[in-house]
This record gives C-alpha cells, structure tokens and sequence, in this order.
C-alpha cells in the first residue's frame, strides 16, 4: 500500500514553462519535504512544511516554490525550469521534525528539460 | 567540507561475501545516525538507525564511533539482491534537515 505517493513518475517539460509536481501522502504525517537529487548525488532538501508552516532552505532558489493545501498533498512548483533543473525530485514525510523521525520517501518524479 | 562524506565506489563483491562501508560526519553535534538503501532510480528507504551502542539486524551491522566521527555498516554473506546504493545519513538534536552522503554503490556479482 502506497503510502507517499508522487504524481507524476516522469515530467518532461520546455525551458522556461512552468510545472508543477504533486506528492500525496496517507499516513496523515504532519511534515512534508521536497528534495532535490542529481545523478550521482545526495539528496539536497529544498523546503518542507510542519502543518502549514513552511520553512525554505537557505539555498534553495526563487524559482523554486511549494504549497500545502491540506495535510494530505503538497506541491512543487517550478516557476521557469531551466536544463539545470532536470533531476530526481523527492517527497517525503515525517510524524514530527527533529532529526530523529523517519522520513518515508514516496517513488519520485524525474523531471526532464528540453 | 561536507556534512556526510562517503567512498563512492563501486564495490564489487562475489556473492557471500563481507563487505564494510564507512562514513564520516564534520558535525560534533549530530545526534542521529541512518543508513538508507537507494535501489537504481528509485526512493531511498530506511535500512537502519545507528545506535551508540552499535545494532545488528540479521546480516546487517552499524556501528558509531563518536570520537572518530564517522559510522560504519557491515554486510555478511553478500546476496545478489544487496545490489544498491547506501546512503549514510546524519542529522542533529532539533534539526529537521538530514544530511545525506552521496552514497557507495555496492554490486554483488554472481
């Protein structure tokens, strides 16, 4: 049973045009994640969301944004993807912050820019 | 310097065999100690945490050494489906960051 589920697995897209990626998740987690993950590289954290707080990382930049309508789903926007965005994107999710919870991982959405 | 750096590999180990992966951390203060398994275009899972004392689960071994700095994972009998990519991961008291390494790529050859 799926239990964080990304939308969709593969995204390709243009230079510039926006997209959106979607993660779902059913164990009613109150923290999100989005990670981004290049070949051959660790997994970078971009933002998440405690309920509805959001908190960015430092280095995450501009064009990167997300949203949280409900517990349930958080989304990735991508406001101008350029070729250096095309990677593994990476949602997961935790009970509570602090380090020490597991974070479950749903499959990925490989985003792809021509 | 990074947070979490590994031995990229690749590891290539005959089917039964042991192999030994290490990890070191540049943060005094991390807390929390993981071993995550990566299969090929796929989402890490946990494998393990690392505890103080050192934890064992079944032909799995990880080991903290705090003076040191760094963890350690053991695999016994190397089975074919041990083929992935282990990622050791840190975080500290209170952060929600986890600091992933970059991972050692293990192939278990028939």
């Amino acid at each position: 049973d799926a239990m964080v589920i990304q939308n969709p697995r593969y995204q390709v897209t243009q230079f510039g045009k926006p997209v959106t990626l979607s993660c779902s998740q059913t164990l009613n987690h109150n923290v999100m994640y989005w990670y981004q993950q290049k070949s051959s590289q660790a997994p970078k954290l971009l933002f998440h969301y405690y309920d509805k707080d959001f908190n960015n990382e430092a280095d995450t930049p501009d064009n990167f944004q997300s949203r949280r309508p409900n517990t349930s789903f958080c989304f990735l926007d991508i406001r101008s993807p350029g070729l250096g965005d095309a990677a593994m994107y990476l949602c997961a999710t935790s009970s509570q912050t602090g380090g020490q919870e597991t974070q479950y991982f749903g499959p990925g959405t490989r985003l792809l820019v021509l | 310097r990074k947070e979490v750096e590994q031995d990229p590999g690749p590891f290539n180990v005959p089917e039964g065999a042991t192999v030994a992966f290490n990890c070191t951390y540049s943060n005094s203060a991390s807390q929390s100690f993981f071993w995550y398994r990566q299969d090929c275009r796929k989402e890490p899972k946990l494998l393990m945490s690392v505890y103080s004392s050192g934890n064992e689960d079944g032909r799995f071994t990880a080991q903290l050494n705090r003076a040191s700095q760094y963890i350690s994972l053991l695999i016994r009998d190397s089975k074919l489906s041990d083929s992935a990519t282990y990622l050791c991961v840190v975080t500290s008291i209170g952060a929600n960051n986890l600091f992933f390494g970059t991972g050692t790529r293990l192939t278990v050859i028939p």
